[in-house]
């Protein structure tokens, strides 16, 4: 089955600066990556995710880059605030035919320091 | 709030006991998952229906757990017997016809089996 890993485990920026969380996968039938948001005591929140058709998707201050050759995708958030301190977790799933059950990541927690 | 609901939000049970959660998929969501996800860990997939059929079952689900979505609208997921090594947040998920791959989570249910 699939495997994720991502990196780094925890995460500490200051206010403004650039954040870099990073995974890989194993399945290269794997074609949906998706990112989730989950602040304490609350539920995963879907931020961002990208189809293996293309290889980057920016939102607002979030992006999103899918490099399928070596399986690996990345998540960036540019001039960071406090509020974006939270645990986020990537995951990848297939999009075709059957299920599409996500397989997650073991999550970065990020903490925005002012 | 027309997101993902589940409940109860929190569960203490004794070792042993039967336990039923409940999960409300966001309307006209036809797909329906169930996650488990520990302390410090991501969500790991349980099951999933598409409408009222269950498509699929991880073998996490022991014998001892058990999923319905009797009418296609709302699911149940029973954990007969329960054991310490239950503890978890049980959570759901829906996704839309159209996209079904983008899944919604819910809060969650805190379950504690002393």
């Amino acid at each position: 089955g699939e495997n994720v890993e991502q990196h780094p485990s925890t995460l500490s920026v200051q206010e403004g600066d650039s954040a870099v969380i990073k995974c890989t996968y194993s399945d290269s039938a794997s074609n949906y990556f998706p990112w989730y948001k989950q602040e304490l005591g609350k539920r995963p929140q879907l931020i961002i995710d990208i189809r293996s058709n293309v290889g980057e998707k920016k939102d607002q201050r979030i992006a999103v880059t899918l490099n399928k050759t070596a399986k690996h995708f990345s998540l960036h958030i540019t001039e960071t605030q406090p509020e974006d301190s939270a645990v986020y977790f990537c995951a990848a799933s297939g999009i075709a035919g059957g299920g599409n059950k996500l397989t997650f990541g073991t999550g970065t927690q990020l903490k925005v320091e002012l | 709030d027309t997101g993902v609901s589940q409940n109860p939000r929190h569960k203490i049970t004794k070792r042993g006991q039967n336990v039923t959660f409940r999960c409300d998929p966001i309307s006209e969501h036809n797909r329906l998952y169930w996650y488990r996800q520990t302390l410090g860990q991501g969500p790991e997939f349980l099951t999933y229906f598409q409408n009222e059929a269950q498509l699929e079952k991880s073998r996490l689900l022991s014998d001892r757990f058990s999923a319905e979505r009797p009418k296609g609208s709302f699911s149940t997921l029973e954990i007969q017997r329960t054991e310490q090594g239950d503890s978890a947040m049980y959570l759901c998920a829906s996704s839309p016809r159209d996209r079904a791959y983008e899944q919604y989570f819910g809060p969650g249910t805190r379950l504690t089996v002393t």
